[in-house]
């Protein structure tokens, strides 16, 4: 079936540092994909989009990257920081409402 | 309000019975959207509603659940006689007519013991 996974379930890095977190997707006509921040205790955070018409977007420190040949998508943070310690998931739509979310992977950011 | 507001955020209820849960969604929002995640793993659809039409109830994982949205606001999601596997974190969102991203509420934590 449908499926959007994460290539990593976990992510440490350094203050300053850059981080990547990669996921893949199984759906090939998904035309809209999202990243999301998750903080403990907290309802998922909108981070940046992307759709499939587009094979790169920058936000404010981060950069989605969309690779539809090998349906994989990515999320750049620039200079990580503290407060960027979170779960971020990926999720994709192909047309319609509904959304599907993968995993998760879980970035820890090292003072 | 400015945010989407869930009640309770924390709910312990007995095997058996029956919880309700309550969603605020943002004020003009037209859809409304339930999820559910169990710790440590993704978000699984339950249900959406859009405006006045028929809710897509395709998510829901039995008879036990269902939903209602009233005045094409607040949602309630009941879960009859419960049990410990309905353990989770239910979150509602909500977004604008066409728009593809949600803005979430903090969920709402069950423990069924």
């Amino acid at each position: 079936g449908e499926s959007v996974g994460l290539h990593l379930p976990t992510l440490s890095v350094q203050e300053g540092d850059n981080s990547i977190i990669n996921c893949a997707y199984s759906n090939s006509a998904s035309d809209y994909f999202i990243w999301y921040k998750q903080e403990s205790g907290k309802g998922p955070q909108f981070i940046i989009d992307i759709r499939s018409n587009m094979d790169k977007r920058q936000g404010q420190r981060v950069t989605v990257l969309l690779n539809k040949t090998v349906k994989h998508l990515s999320l750049q943070i620039a200079a990580t920081q503290p407060g960027d310690s979170a779960v971020y998931f990926c999720a994709e739509r192909a047309g319609g409402f509904k959304t599907i979310f993968g995993a998760g992977t879980r970035l820890f950011v090292k003072a | 309000g400015a945010g989407v507001s869930q009640s309770p955020s924390n709910k312990v209820t007995e095997k058996g019975k029956d919880v309700e849960l309550r969603c605020d969604p943002i004020s003009g929002h037209t859809a409304l959207y339930w999820y559910r995640q169990s710790l440590g793993q993704g978000l699984e659809f339950l249900i959406y509603f859009q405006g006045n039409s028929a809710p897509d109830k395709s998510g829901l994982p039995s008879d036990r659940f269902s939903a209602e949205r009233t005045g094409g606001s607040v949602s309630t999601l009941t879960i009859q006689r419960t049990q410990q596997e309905d353990s989770a974190v239910y979150l509602c969102a909500s977004s604008r007519a066409g728009a593809y991203g949600y803005t979430f509420g903090s969920g709402t934590r069950l423990t069924v013991v």
